[in-house]
């Protein structure tokens, strides 16, 4: 159950895009379509952005998309808002109903 | 949809505690729950599904998670407790077929491992 990978840190202008990775291994990321990102603003529950590797929740903006390939997920924000400014976090199945989760991201807007 | 965690608190190193997790807004039999906990300055980590079998090997043969449906609850009952443990615990729905889709979070309760 070793945590995925991420950046601890990204940042982009408004309007700009940014793109966040999340590593794993064949065990995890690799071997499921079962990664999820989640928005956590400090001292708020977090929340449910994209799962399914591509899949939003009603409610979420377009401009938060995801994709995979091989053991590496990815976040990418368009049209960056002051309101996008959070901690981001992925996590994936790892198998035998145990989950593991990235270190998390921190995401500022310049 | 509402989760509401309670029980967390200062407790010394070795002891123990009982955290609970109360729902509304949906029928609990039918979905899985799971408890999240964050450390001061860490990231999300996993801790436990279900009950009795699916826990992280950090908290494996300390914790144990229940839920009693009749009353839309779950526990996290925490043993032998270290200063690693402090942490905010969340309790969290699944949804969208489950395999780790946390859709509702709680606001979180603290535990502190503290001498």
């Amino acid at each position: 159950q070793s945590a995925l990978t991420q950046p601890p840190s990204a940042s982009g202008s408004p309007g700009q895009s940014v793109t966040i990775s999340c590593t794993g291994t064949s065990s995890d990321v690799g071997a499921y379509n079962y990664v999820s990102w989640y928005q956590h603003h400090p001292g708020k529950a977090p929340k449910l952005m994209v799962y399914g590797v591509t899949e939003r929740p009603s409610g979420v903006p377009d401009r938060f998309s995801g994709s995979k390939s091989g053991n590496t997920a990815s976040l990418t924000v368009s049209g960056l808002q002051a309101e996008d400014e959070a901690d981001y976090y992925c996590n994936s199945y790892a198998g035998d109903n145990t989950v593991v989760f990235g270190g998390g991201t921190k995401l500022t807007v310049l | 949809v509402q989760l509401v965690e309670s029980g967390g608190g200062v407790v010394q190193p070795g002891g123990s505690l009982r955290l609970s997790c109360t729902t509304s807004g949906f029928t609990f039999s039918n979905y899985g729950m799971h408890w999240v906990r964050q450390g001061p300055g860490k990231g999300l980590e996993w801790v436990a599904f279900r009950s009795h079998h699916y826990y992280a090997d950090s908290v494996k043969g300390r914790f144990t998670m229940t839920r009693d449906n009749s009353r839309n609850t779950v526990y996290l009952q925490m043993n032998s407790l270290t200063p690693e443990d402090t942490a905010v615990y969340y309790c969290a729905k699944e949804d969208f077929g489950g395999y780790g889709v946390f859709a509702s979070w709680g606001q979180g309760t603290l535990v502190t491992v503290s001498s």
